[in-house]
């Protein structure tokens, strides 16, 4: 049983299209993250959801519109596609991170690939 | 400052050799200071965590240095395996709910 399987795998598109990665989670976390990854391996805090409340919004541009329909799932929705958002992204899940934070358990990451 | 600063960015180590990474914060909040290992096409994966009121924590092979009035941690792997060659991030976490990444260390352990 995969703990956090995001989908898909790889997300090949042109720019300008609007495009959405699924993220669940089976290990009945509170919180969910989506980070990205850069071409230098670089990860960042993009967005936080608490039991479906979002927490952290990191400065990233309002095309990425992150959606969480109960909390074992987080999507994430990306318009107008940019070659600049060519990366990987990864979904994350933690225990309740207002205790004072555990170890995340991350998904194997979505490589979108803008052409 | 929400900064993690990690080195080197890539090591190469001999197997059997002591694999050393090194990070250092600014930040007095962060409370939580996790290692993550992180092979090709997987996502990272927790390895092993520390918190600041302990100098150090071994698990297995792997062990944390902290040193909180240097603001520094550190991750030893000892008897460094080619199995171990992979990219290692350090991050901190405060409870603003942000676990801060490292740059990264890619290593490579030749057998």
């Amino acid at each position: 049983d995969t703990a956090v399987s995001q989908t898909p795998k790889y997300l090949v598109t042109q720019m300008g299209n609007d495009k959405s990665i699924k993220c669940e989670q089976n290990l009945g976390h509170d919180t969910m993250y989506w980070y990205k990854q850069d071409s230098k391996k670089f990860l960042k805090i993009m967005f936080s959801y608490n039991n479906k409340e979002l927490i952290i919004n990191e400065t990233v541009p309002n095309r990425f519109s992150p959606k969480s329909p109960d909390k074992a799932h987080l999507n994430l929705h990306i318009n107008s596609l940019e070659l600049g958002d060519s990366a990987v992204y990864f979904c994350a899940s933690s225990q309740d991170t207002l205790q004072g934070g555990y170890g995340y358990t991350f998904g194997s990451g979505t490589r979108l690939t803008v052409v | 400052q929400q900064q993690v600063k990690q080195s080197p960015q890539s090591l190469i180590v001999q197997k059997g050799g002591i694999s050393i990474i090194n990070c250092a914060y600014e930040n007095t909040a962060f409370d939580y200071f996790p290692w993550y290992q992180q092979f090709p096409g997987k996502g990272p994966a927790l390895l092993i965590a520390i918190r600041p009121d302990v100098s150090e924590k071994k698990e297995g092979r792997f062990t944390i240095s902290f040193n909180k009035s240097a603001k520094q941690f550190s991750l030893h792997i000892m008897d460094s395996q080619p199995g171990d060659s992979a990219t290692y991030f350090c991050a901190a976490y405060n409870q603003g709910g942000k676990l801060i990444f490292g740059q990264g260390t890619e290593l490579s352990v030749k057998p």
